[in-house]
């Protein structure tokens, strides 16, 4: 069965520290990951793929197959990257059902 | 503006009532789901429709029933409420051959006394 786990339930760090936000996925097929973030009281939000391989906001994520991890990174936190961040797997039915991990809160502190 | 819309944001309601909300996108997409997140924030899909037609239908009792009169509606039923469904529903919706993206409406906080 598709699990996504995110161990840290809340990471605290200050601003200017690098961040990591840990996400470890069990699919056996070829997975396609993602980052969403809620920001206080706003709606979830698309952070990143992996398929794209982008940055956005600072963030970046690799996917490593060996060790089953899509680890969230940035090298300087912000305060407005205080958040919600949740990863999520999206399984191969092909009707993109997405299954969420348990999130991580991030608190950056000035 | 362009984007997924829910109503009502609150939903304060007693044990045992039947309730309703909805949500609306936009967006053009084909493909709309409900999710539950509850208090320790997981965030659990329930049940999902392409173009009206039911495809994803999670272990969800059957008090809860969705409902979609067309491709961008997508409503949420739920009869006989208890207290274990106070909870946030977010509705969300893509394009089924879109990539995967999911665009999520604001959210509906449901407390049930």
């Amino acid at each position: 069965a598709q699990r996504v786990t995110q161990p840290e339930k809340l990471l605290s760090v200050f601003k200017g520290a690098p961040v990591e936000l840990k996400c470890n996925y069990s699919y056996s097929g070829s997975p396609e990951l993602f980052w969403y973030v809620q920001y206080s009281r706003q709606r979830l939000q698309l952070l990143l793929r992996h398929i794209s391989r982008e940055s956005i906001k600072g963030f970046t994520a690799d996917l490593n197959k060996g060790e089953t991890s899509f680890h969230l990174k940035k090298p300087f936190a912000q305060e407005e990257d205080s958040a919600m961040y949740y990863c999520a797997l999206k399984d191969g039915t092909g009707f993109q059902k997405l299954v969420f991990g348990t999130g991580t809160r991030l608190l950056v502190s000035p | 503006d362009t984007a997924v819309s829910q109503t009502p944001k609150y939903l304060v309601t007693q044990m045992g009532n039947d309730k309703s909300i909805k949500c609306e996108q936009n967006l053009g997409h084909d493909t709309m789901y409900w999710y539950k997140q509850d208090s320790k924030k997981f965030l659990k899909i329930m049940f999902s429709y392409n173009n009206k037609e039911l495809i994803i239908n999670e272990t969800v009792p059957n008090r809860f029933s969705p409902k979609s009169p067309d491709k961008a509606h997508l409503n949420l039923h739920i009869n006989s409420l208890e207290l274990g469904d106070s909870a946030v529903y977010f509705c969300a919706s893509s394009q089924l051959a879109g990539g995967g993206t999911q665009y999520f409406g604001p959210g509906t906080r449901l407390t049930v006394l």
